[in-house]
């Protein structure tokens, strides 16, 4: 089992509807969770972190964070064609490590 | 130009050879971090710095990788008797000093071995 899991997709979605990407992770003592965006050939552009559990806000994005069911997640509300990318949703573990676990990535189409 | 720097950008070697990656981490970034990504694949973490000073290197694959930042700045990966399996992007982060502190990428060295 991998220590962060995504659906590789790709996800489509019509111009303007929600999309909403997925991510499950194995360690119960992550305490960071982090998305990421990248365009192809481009390098990973971070869109949001969320630290509890809950949902963040920011734009037209909201992560959703669960650590009892050890699940992440990311809505994009409204969606762009210039939204099409991959998704990479990123774990940090205990405090004494500062590494990223990554997953595969998700790719989202939206079309117009 | 406040971004991660790495250099170079493409950088093509036959097996065996010996290649270094550059990388210049915003400034003030105290953690500065190494990560390969194979295609289609997340990036997979290789070391990390806070300054000059390299506290987890349990990523790197084998000991034909070294990484050093002697200053505490510009770190540079080494790759020494390359293997066609060492071709990826070798990505760069960096980060201000925190835990939480998010990390930012460069654009990547893509290396291909031939």
């Amino acid at each position: 089992q991998k220590e962060v899991e995504q659906n590789s997709g790709p996800l489509s979605v019509p111009e303007g509807a929600i999309a909403s990407l997925n991510c499950t992770y194995s360690d119960r003592g992550s305490q960071s969770f982090f998305w990421y965006r990248q365009y192809s050939g481009k390098s990973p552009e971070l869109i949001m972190s969320i630290y509890s559990n809950g949902d963040k806000e920011d734009g037209r994005f909201t992560a959703q964070l669960n650590k009892a069911s050890q699940y992440v997640s990311l809505l994009i509300r409204d969606s762009q064609p210039s939204d099409s990318a991959t998704y990479l949703c990123a774990v940090k573990g205990d405090t004494g490590f500062q590494k990223l676990v990554f997953g595969t990535g998700t790719r989202l189409l939206v079309s117009p | 130009g406040a971004g991660v720097s790495q250099s170079p950008r493409y950088k093509v070697a036959k097996r065996g050879q010996d290649v270094a990656l550059r990388c210049d981490p915003i400034s003030g970034h105290v953690s500065l971090f190494w990560y390969q990504q194979a295609l289609g694949q997340g990036p997979e973490f290789l070391t990390y710095f806070q300054n000059e000073a390299q506290l987890d290197k349990s990523g790197l694959p084998s000991d034909r990788f070294f990484a050093e930042r002697p200053e505490g700045s510009v770190s540079t990966l080494k790759i020494q008797r390359t293997q066609q399996e060492d071709s990826a992007v070798y990505l760069c982060a960096s980060s201000r000093q925190g835990f939480n502190q998010p990390q930012h990428f460069g654009d990547g060295t893509r290396l291909s071995i031939l």
